[in-house]
């Protein structure tokens, strides 16, 4: 497909478990962003790729949470020992460039995970 | 800190109606707003981008406009439709910033909802 493509769409955790949630950027971006959003609140940045390098990490909550991009494409978020706050939906965006000083290139956004720690 | 902040929260119009979103923000260096369009159980859509020189951009029933020296956008919706009801998000980019915490700022958005 031509968009960007997150898995799972749904995820019911287990308070205590580990997830990893997954994005496929569209082909030949360069950067890749994780955001995550509560329910009525604008997405909060998490993390930030260019190519395989994680140039920002500041937006991560706590030591739980870890993202990569090993390749430079597909790219992985995981948590760990997942707590009840971690409930929301994670987005995940490419652009062509680099964001921060682009014009002409958009975040393009998957339809996120939700996951649901119970 | 780079903020930018929505009015109203929510919004509530009768189909055909207009109506004005509004994005205040302090970022700086300002290199440029983007408005998004987020349906419900989607991601958010990119609807009009504008650069400190340009006052307004139009995408079909949506109008944006800019005055970079007030550092206030809104996003006029003509005619509205069932289909507009979304969140719409104000994302404002800072210049040489990269695209991390700091290269976009975005608000927690105006949830609109359109009614028959």
């Amino acid at each position: 497909g031509a968009g960007v493509s997150q898995s799972p769409r749904y995820k019911v955790a287990k308070r205590g478990q580990d997830v990893a949630l997954r994005c496929d950027p569209i082909s030949g971006h360069v950067s890749l962003f994780w955001y995550q959003q509560a329910l009525g609140q604008g997405p909060e940045f998490l993390t930030y790729f260019q190519n395989e390098a994680q140039l920002d990490k500041s937006g991560l909550p706590s030591d739980r949470f870890f993202a990569e991009r090993p390749e430079g494409s597909v790219s992985t978020l995981k948590i760990q020992r997942t707590q009840q706050e971690d409930s929301a939906v994670y987005l995940c965006a490419s652009s062509l460039g680099t964001a921060g000083i682009s014009y002409n290139s958009p975040l393009h956004f998957g339809n996120g995970t939700r996951l649901t720690v119970t | 800190k780079n903020q930018v902040e929505q009015s109203p929260q929510s919004l509530i119009i009768l189909e055909g109606k207009n109506c004005t979103l509004q994005c205040n923000y302090t970022v700086s260096p300002f290199s440029n707003l983007r408005w998004y369009k987020q349906d419900t159980g989607r991601g958010p859509v990119s609807l009009t981008i504008m650069t400190f020189s340009e006052n307004t951009k139009s995408n079909g029933r949506y109008t944006a406009t800019l005055d970079a020296d007030t550092k206030q956008s809104s996003l006029h919706i003509t005619a509205s439709q069932l289909s507009d009801s979304a969140s719409y998000i104000c994302v404002v980019s800072a210049y040489g910033s990269g695209g991390g915490a700091d290269g976009l700022t975005f608000g927690k958005g105006t949830h609109l909802i359109i009614q028959p």
